[in-house]
C-alpha cells in the first residue's frame, strides 16, 4: 500500500528548474515529508525534509501545500549531475510495531539533458 | 569521517551457503535499517532496528535475519540464500527514525 505517489519519470533541460511532484494525501499532522535521491546504484542521499512550512537548503527547495496532501521538490538550476531517481517518503501510518517502517516506493527518474 | 560501512561490496555465492553482510556506523545512531533494491521495484525495507536489542520486520523480511547486539553494528544474515535474494542491498542509519538517513555504498549479492 503506497504512502506516496510520484510520476515514474521526468526530464529537464540543464540550467532550468526541475520541479518534482509528490502526492501524500493520507499524511498525518505530525508526519514529515522527506526527499532522497539515488544516482545510478549508489546509496541514496538525503536532500531535504519539511513538516508544513516551505524549506530551502543548498541543494533544493521543498514546497508543501497548505493542506499537506502534496509537495514539490525544486532543483533551481538543474545540472547533468542531478540526473537520478528521486524518492519522496513519509512516515507510514502508526500501527504499533510499524513505527520504524519506511516506504521508499519507486521514485521519479529525473533526466537532465544538455 | 561519518559513514556507514558495508562489507562485502560484492559477493557471488551458491544456494544454501550461509552468509552475513556486515553494516557498521560510527555516528552513534539509534536507528538502523536494511533495504534491498531490485530493478523496477525501488527500495524495499527488510528489517530495521530502533535501538540495541530492538529489531522488527520491514516489508520483505522472509529469508533474512538481523541482530543488534551493539549500537554501531547491524548485520544482515542469510541462513540459506536462494537465487531470489540476488539483489543490491543497502544499510542505513539515522539518529532517530524521523531523522535523515545515511546510507552505505551498497552490497551486490549474486546467489547462483
Amino acid at each position: 500500500d503506497a504512502k506516496t505517489t510520484q510520476p515514474p519519470s521526468m526530464d529537464c533541460a540543464e540550467g532550468r528548474a526541475a520541479n518534482l511532484p509528490c502526492n501524500h494525501s493520507t499524511i498525518s499532522g505530525n508526519e514529515y515529508v522527506y526527499w532522497y535521491r539515488q544516482i545510478h546504484s549508489q546509496g541514496p542521499q538525503y536532500i531535504i525534509h519539511g513538516l508544513k512550512n516551505n524549506e530551502t537548503n543548498e541543494m533544493a527547495s521543498l514546497i508543501i501545500t497548505e493542506d499537506r496532501k502534496s509537495s514539490t521538490l525544486i532543483l533551481p538550476h538543474a545540472t547533468l549531475r542531478d540526473t537520478a531517481v528521486y524518492y519522496c517518503i513519509v512516515r507510514p501510518p502508526d500501527r504499533g510495531s510499524t513505527l520504524g517502517r519506511l516506504y521508499f516506493g519507486r521514485g521519479t527518474q529525473l533526466t537532465v539533458w544538455p | 569521517e561519518a559513514q556507514v560501512t558495508q562489507n562485502p561490496r560484492y559477493l557471488i555465492t551458491v544456494t544454501g551457503k550461509k552468509l552475513t553482510v556486515t553494516c557498521s556506523q560510527n555516528m552513534n545512531h539509534e536507528y538502523m535499517s536494511w533495504y534491498r533494491q531490485d530493478p523496477g521495484l525501488g527500495l524495499r525495507q527488510i528489517y530495521y532496528s530502533m535501538n540495541v536489542e530492538v529489531t522488527d520486520k520491514g516489508d520483505v523480511p522472509e529469508g533474512y535475519k538481523v541482530s543488534r547486539k551493539e549500537k554501531r553494528n547491524f548485520p544482515l544474515i542469510l541462513e540459506s540464500p536462494s537465487p531470489n535474494q540476488t539483489s543490491l542491498y543497502f544499510c542505513a542509519s539515522s539518529i532517530q527514525v524521523y531523522s535523515p538517513q545515511h546510507f552505505g555504498d551498497g552490497t551486490r549479492l549474486s546467489i547462483l
